[in-house]
């Protein structure tokens, strides 16, 4: 069974640039989750999609967005880069809802913003 | 507040050392899990602990689970070059998401 994969691995921007990034959960898992991971911060909870719907959502501002398609793939959006977004973002895929069920994470995009 | 405290933030050991990582909160949890996270690579679940004086075994890894489940650790026997990573622990909430604690990095030399 493959993992989950997410695309691009690497990608650098500039600021006030947007950027979106792709995340395949494990075949049959509905549910993906968001997270960034920062040296200072440690790993953040961005959202969570099921079945096509914003389910949670964490601390951060409007700049960051996301979706989920009917195959539940997922992509998230950063517009209006700064340089305080350069992190590692994970992506996690679960077979539901929720945290209590196994995540299963991605290796993540690693985004430099200069 | 929901803070996961780990401790220490680093370790550096040799192989065949044995080690102890430290996750504290001030508030009582309902399950916790235990991450690793290797270079370039997303964190891997090692064990979920859900009772209070639960004790986990994953071969030469040992995670407990404080009595009153305000705390866990997680022992390392025997501390081998390939249990290099970042260790993480992590409580789910009804929110969704699951808080992680800020990590310990631990690096075995050979």
């Amino acid at each position: 069974k493959a993992g989950v994969t997410q695309t691009p691995r690497y990608l650098i921007k500039t600021r006030g640039q947007q950027v979106t990034l792709s995340c395949s959960p494990i075949s049959g898992h509905r549910s993906v989750s968001w997270y960034q991971q920062t040296p200072g911060q440690g790993l953040q909870f961005l959202f969570e999609y099921f079945s096509e719907t914003q389910r949670n959502k964490g601390n951060f501002p409007g700049r960051f967005s996301g979706r989920q398609f009917s195959n539940s793939r997922s992509e998230m959006n950063v517009s209006t880069l700064e340089l305080g977004d350069s992190a590692l973002y994970l992506c996690a895929s679960s077979s539901h809802l929720g945290a209590y069920n196994e995540q299963f994470f991605g290796p993540g995009t690693r985004l430099t913003v200069l | 507040t929901q803070l996961l405290e780990q401790s220490p933030q680093f370790l550096s050991i040799q192989e065949g050392e044995n080690l102890t990582v430290y996750c504290n909160s001030s508030s009582v949890f309902s399950s916790l899990q235990w991450y690793r996270q290797e270079p370039g690579e997303g964190p891997v679940l090692l064990v979920t602990v859900v009772t209070g004086g639960e004790v986990k075994k994953l071969k030469r890894l040992t995670f407990q689970f404080g009595d009153a489940r305000k705390d866990s650790s997680l022992h390392i026997t025997a501390a081998q070059p390939g249990d290099t990573g970042l260790y993480l622990c992590a409580r789910p909430r009804n929110t969704g998401k699951l808080i992680f604690g800020q990590g310990t990095t631990l690096q075995v030399k050979p």
